[in-house]
Order: C-alpha cells, then sequence, then structure tokens
C-alpha cells in the first residue's frame, strides 16, 4: 500500500526555468510532509517541510504548496539550476507515529545549462 | 559539526550470514531511525529509537534488529540475509520533538552474493 507517490520518475528543464515536483497521497491524517534532495552515494537532504494546517511554505528558491482537498503536494524550484540536478523524494508523518517518514518513489530532476 | 556518520560504507556478504551497520547520530539527537533503500524505491522505515527504546517498527522481518546505546549511537543487525537484503542502509537522526526534520547520514551499501 503506496501511501505517498510520486508519479514522474523523471523531470527535464532548462536552467533559469521552474521545475515542479508532485506528490499524491492517500492518507488524510498526515501531520506534516517534506521534501527531501539526494545526490549520487549521499544521503538525503532536507529542503522544505509544511504542516499539514497549512497551504504553502516558502524557503528561498523553493516553495511547497499543500491542497488537502486533493491530498496532492508540489515543490517549486525558482529559478532552477545545474546543482539542482539530484532525486527529489517527498515525504510525510504522522505525529502520533513519531519519527516514522513515509516516502515517495522519488523523480528525478535534470536540470540543462 | 559533524553530520551523521554511518560505518561502513561498503559492504559485502553472502546469503546465511550477519551484518552489524553502525551509526552516530548529530551531537544533542536523541532520536536515531533507520532506513531501507532498494535501488530506483523511496527508503522504507525500519526502525525508531528514541532515549534507548524502540519507538517504532516498520514492516520488516524478525531478522532485523536494533539497538541505540547511552552515547545515542545505534547498531542495525541483520541475521540470514537474503539477497533481497541487498540495499542502501540509511541512518537519521532528529532531536526528537515534533516537527524536527530527521538528518540522514550516507548510509551502507549492502550486497548480497
Amino acid at each position: 500500500d503506496q501511501q505517498v507517490k510520486q508519479n514522474s520518475p523523471s523531470l527535464s528543464v532548462q536552467e533559469g526555468r521552474i521545475s515542479i515536483l508532485n506528490c499524491d497521497y492517500t492518507n488524510s491524517m498526515f501531520d506534516y510532509f517534506l521534501w527531501y534532495k539526494k545526490y549520487p552515494a549521499e544521503g538525503p537532504t532536507f529542503l522544505i517541510s509544511i504542516s499539514s494546517i497549512k497551504d504553502k511554505n516558502e524557503d528561498g528558491r523553493f516553495t511547497v504548496f499543500l491542497n488537502k482537498s486533493a491530498k496532492h503536494l508540489s515543490l517549486h524550484i525558482v529559478p532552477s539550476q545545474p546543482g539542482d540536478s539530484a532525486v527529489y523524494f517527498c515525504a510525510a508523518y504522522l505525529l502520533d507515529a513519531g519519527n516514522k517518514l513515509t516516502f515517495g518513489g522519488g523523480t528525478r530532476v535534470l536540470v540543462k545549462p | 559539526d559533524a553530520g551523521v556518520t554511518q560505518s561502513p560504507t561498503h559492504l559485502i556478504k553472502t546469503r546465511g550470514q550477519q551484518v552489524t551497520l553502525r551509526c552516530s547520530p548529530i551531537s544533542g539527537h536523541k532520536s536515531v531511525s533507520w532506513y531501507q533503500q532498494v535501488l530506483g524505491q523511496g527508503p522504507q522505515f525500519i526502525f525508531q529509537y528514541y532515549e534507548k527504546e524502540e519507538r517504532g517498527r516498520g514492516n520488516f522481518p524478525d531478522r532485523f534488529s536494533a539497538r541505540q546505546f547511552p552515547n545515542y549511537s545505534s547498531e542495525l543487525n541483520v541475521n540470514a540475509l537474503l539477497l533481497g537484503d541487498s540495499a542502501l542502509y540509511l541512518c537519521a537522526s532528529s532531536l526528537g520533538g515534533s516537527n524536527q526534520p530527521q538528518h540522514f547520514g550516507d548510509g551502507t551499501r549492502l550486497s548480497i552474493l
């Protein structure tokens, strides 16, 4: 039972343009959603999070949008830079379940110079 | 400050053997979680420990066990290794409170022959 899904396995975008990564979830009880970035041979790096009571959170070039009615969140990266080329994972957790993160399958982003 | 450190970085074992993976959390972090990442998929939750007590367990067989030491470091043990245990094993630490993002180490790549 995949509670968190990233339906786009890959994304290619031109440098300077916007990258939009999407994530869908099935468990309406999730309290927090997070995005992680992963380079090869490194562990995931935390990017940004959003509480289920918010609909937007922004940090520099990264903005996460949450649509609870659609059980959908997205990560916008603008402007995209070549160093953003990585695999991006969305994840969610329940406060009652402690630190258990449920991850999506990831989206590989390639930013072309 | 040092991040989450894991050892070894790579390991090759044969079926039926046993393995111990080690993790040192970020200084001050009392919560340690373990994840398994199979190629092409997102990380899957295995265990969480907080203050040396197990706080969560994922859907993994009893061949998987873990513990946390008084200095908050942790070990993950896997017995009777199967080919399907080949994966990247990630350790993450956090302060342990709500909305505290987990910070990941670079993982141990385990290959079963």
